[in-house]
């Protein structure tokens, strides 16, 4: 049983580039949750998916944003990449859009911007 | 809103010692979730805990003991008799809504 997979582990961008980060939940779980983790710092919250729309979202700028396919896999697109976007990107899969249920991470994405 | 404050940021300690990691929350809410998740080097967030409001008692779970008190807004974790292998980052987030609010965690090291 797969858990949450999230490609690619690492990536090196440049300011003002483009990037998209993929995420697939674990087998059966149909809700996906994007965080920023910042070195040092604890993850915060993007937003989330579920029925393939976006129901809740943190505090980060439109140039962040998401999508979710009919197979509840995700991907987190962030436009106009500034140096302050590196960080560690945790995807976090659970049922129903239950959070008062455990959520299961992926091991992340690095992305440093340069 | 919620809010989590983990006032150790680091804690050093030799292997088979007992140690405590504080956490104290704010909330507005009347119902709301508490968690702990552990974050190895590997830098996946594993889950250890879920409690909610209405549920003070302690819990263990092996090594593993939590002290949810409301009247204090704490839910303290000790880890007994430690081992290298606990060596992490620790967090205590609430929910709010579908958000999980993450502190800036305790980092447990180990010392074998």
């Amino acid at each position: 049983d797969a858990g949450v997979t999230q490609s690619p582990t690492h990536l090196i961008k440049t300011r003002g580039q483009q990037v998209t980060l993929r995420c697939s939940p674990k087998s059966g779980h149909d809700t996906v949750s994007w965080y920023q983790q910042a070195l040092g710092q604890g993850p915060q919250f993007i937003f989330q998916y579920y029925e393939e729309e976006e129901r809740q979202r943190g505090n980060f700028p439109d140039r962040f944003s998401g999508h979710q396919f009919p197979n509840y896999s995700s991907e987190l697109n962030v436009n106009a990449l500034l140096l302050g976007d590196s960080a560690l990107y945790l995807c976090a899969s659970s049922l129903d859009g239950a959070t008062n249920e455990k959520l299961f991470f992926g091991s992340g994405t690095q992305l440093s911007v340069l | 809103a919620q809010k989590v404050t983990q006032a150790q940021t680091e804690i050093s300690v030799v292997e088979k010692e007992d140690v405590t990691l504080d956490c104290v929350y704010e909330t507005r809410d009347t119902t709301y979730y508490l968690f702990w998740y552990k974050q190895p080097p590997s830098g996946e967030l594993v889950f250890l805990i879920r409690r909610n409001s209405f549920d003070e008692q302690n819990e263990i779970s092996g090594r593993y003991s939590w002290n949810f008190q409301k009247s204090t807004s704490s839910f303290n974790f000790t880890i007994t008799a430690s081992q290298v292998v606990d060596s992490a980052v620790y967090f205590c987030p609430p929910n709010a809504g579908n958000m999980l609010t993450f502190g800036g965690g305790t980092r447990l090291m180990v010392k074998p």
